[in-house]
């Protein structure tokens, strides 16, 4: 397997714009994750999802936030509109309980810039 | 509210060496912990999860341990190579929520 796959490696986007970033998980993992991390506040779970559905959204920083899971295999994190202090490296992991426990495996992130 | 805590923030030691590195946390009342590596400009890999009710976790040259009562975990890594330089971090599931509460790691350079 490729293991957790995002998309765009790298965003460089002026304040106002939309950003959409995306994860295709591992194949047959029930969790999907969205993560934010920057160097004063770390890690932040953001969302998850369990078999599409959205469980906990509790980390979502604000409205201009939202994220989506239309199938098992794709989800998506847009930020509309950015703003400077969005700027972070976005993770996506995805996990499966019952075949691995709760082992997190992690994508390469998303490093987003917010000019 | 459950804190987690990495000391030291970083750590260099010459090749070769074993070493340990400390999580601690405040609440014991813990579901599980799990220890993860993280490379410069990658995402992170789990290493060891320890479930609440074990005591350690063993993958190759890496050890973790779990104490709930004293709220600690130490990651022992025998015979230390430069490609384990990385920052390790622990992560703490509090309970039945998928939230996990992260330490800020410890950065370890090992010293060819």
């Amino acid at each position: 397997d490729a293991g957790v796959i995002q998309s765009p490696r790298h965003e460089v986007t002026e304040m106002g714009q939309e950003v959409t970033l995306r994860c295709k998980p591992i194949s047959g993992h029930d969790y999907l994750f969205w993560y934010r991390q920057t160097m004063m506040r770390g890690l932040e779970l953001l969302i998850y999802f369990n078999n599409n559905v959205p469980i906990d959204d509790s980390g979502m920083p604000e409205d201009r936030f939202s994220a989506k899971m239309p199938n098992a295999s794709f989800s998506t994190l847009k930020i509309q509109p950015s703003e400077p202090r969005d700027s972070a490296v976005y993770f996506c992991a995805s996990s499966h309980y019952r075949a691995q426990g709760e082992k997190l495996f992690f994508g390469s992130g998303t490093q987003l810039s917010v000019l | 509210k459950q804190e987690v805590t990495q000391i030291p923030a970083a750590l260099s030691v010459p090749e070769g060496e074993n070493l340990v590195l400390n999580c601690s946390f405040t609440d014991s009342a813990i579901y599980n912990l799990q220890w993860f590596r993280q490379d410069p400009g990658k995402g992170l890999t789990s290493l060891l999860l320890i479930q609440s009710s074990q005591r350690e976790q063993t993958s190759g040259r890496l050890n973790a341990s779990l104490d709930k009562s004293s709220g600690r975990s130490t990651l022992y890594i025998a015979a230390s190579q430069p490609g384990d330089s990385a920052t390790y971090l622990c992560a703490v599931r509090p309970g039945s929520n998928y939230q996990l509460i992260w330490g800020a790691g410890t950065k370890l350079i090992i010293k060819p």
